[in-house]
């Protein structure tokens, strides 16, 4: 049963260039989060999703970035016109259905904005 | 003030030690607590989930304090293999987590 799956492992973008992230969930899990690490920080939450919806989105910066799990294919972290701010470590998370907490990650993304 | 605090270290102990980890949370109403462990560069992995009552997973021990908010992780017999850094997470009603900033571990021959 493979593990979540992100890529690209490592991303690099100019400043004002998007940024897309992807994320493939364990086999049978549907509940989708995205976490993101800054350097010597803490990993903070951005957003939980299901198939097809967006269920929290409070960790989710107002401008240029977002977030779908759609019905078929992985979910995409998208982020518009990419600030240096925006280099980090992003993770994905799923989980089964009935355990929110049981929470597995995937390896990450390293995006570097240049 | 952070949601989860702790001490960012780094524990520097020998092989063999036991060293111990606490962490404070800020919400009262947090309701399940974690310990992840973080090796560098790399995802965070689950160690235990952590009970008032107490649990214990070969060398390692985690508790929780819900009056004085406090989780606490203890590793008994030290490897080399258990540097890393550990993260006390906590998570309420919602299904996300909040990490603390971890607690940096270096065991040394």
């Amino acid at each position: 049963n493979a593990g979540v799956m992100q890529n690209p492992r490592h991303l690099v973008r100019r400043r004002g260039q998007e940024a897309r992230l992807r994320c493939s969930p364990m086999k049978g899990h549907s509940h989708v989060y995205w976490y993101r690490q800054l350097p010597e920080e803490g990993l903070k939450f951005m957003v939980y999703l299901q198939k097809e919806n967006i269920i929290d989105e409070s960790g989710m910066p107002k401008e240029r970035f977002s977030a779908e799990f759609p019905k078929e294919g992985p979910s995409i972290l998208r982020i518009q016109q990419v600030v240096r701010g925006d280099s980090a470590a992003y993770f994905c998370a799923s989980s089964p259905d009935g355990s929110p907490h049981e929470q597995y990650f995937g390896p990450g993304t390293r995006l570097t904005v240049t | 003030r952070k949601e989860v605090e702790q001490d960012p270290g780094p524990f520097n102990v020998p092989e063999g030690a036991t060293v111990a980890f606490n962490c404070t949370y800020s919400n009262s109403a947090s309701q399940s607590f974690f310990w992840y462990r973080q090796d560098c560069r790399k995802e965070p992995k689950l160690l235990m989930s952590v009970y008032s009552s107490g649990n214990e997973d070969g060398r390692f021990t985690a508790q929780l304090n819900r009056a004085s908010q406090y989780i606490s992780l203890l590793i008994r017999d030290s490897k080399l293999s258990d540097s890393a850094t550990y993260l006390c997470v906590v998570s309420g009603t919602a299904s996300k987590l909040t990490f603390g900033t971890g607690t940096r571990l270096q065991v040394t021959l």
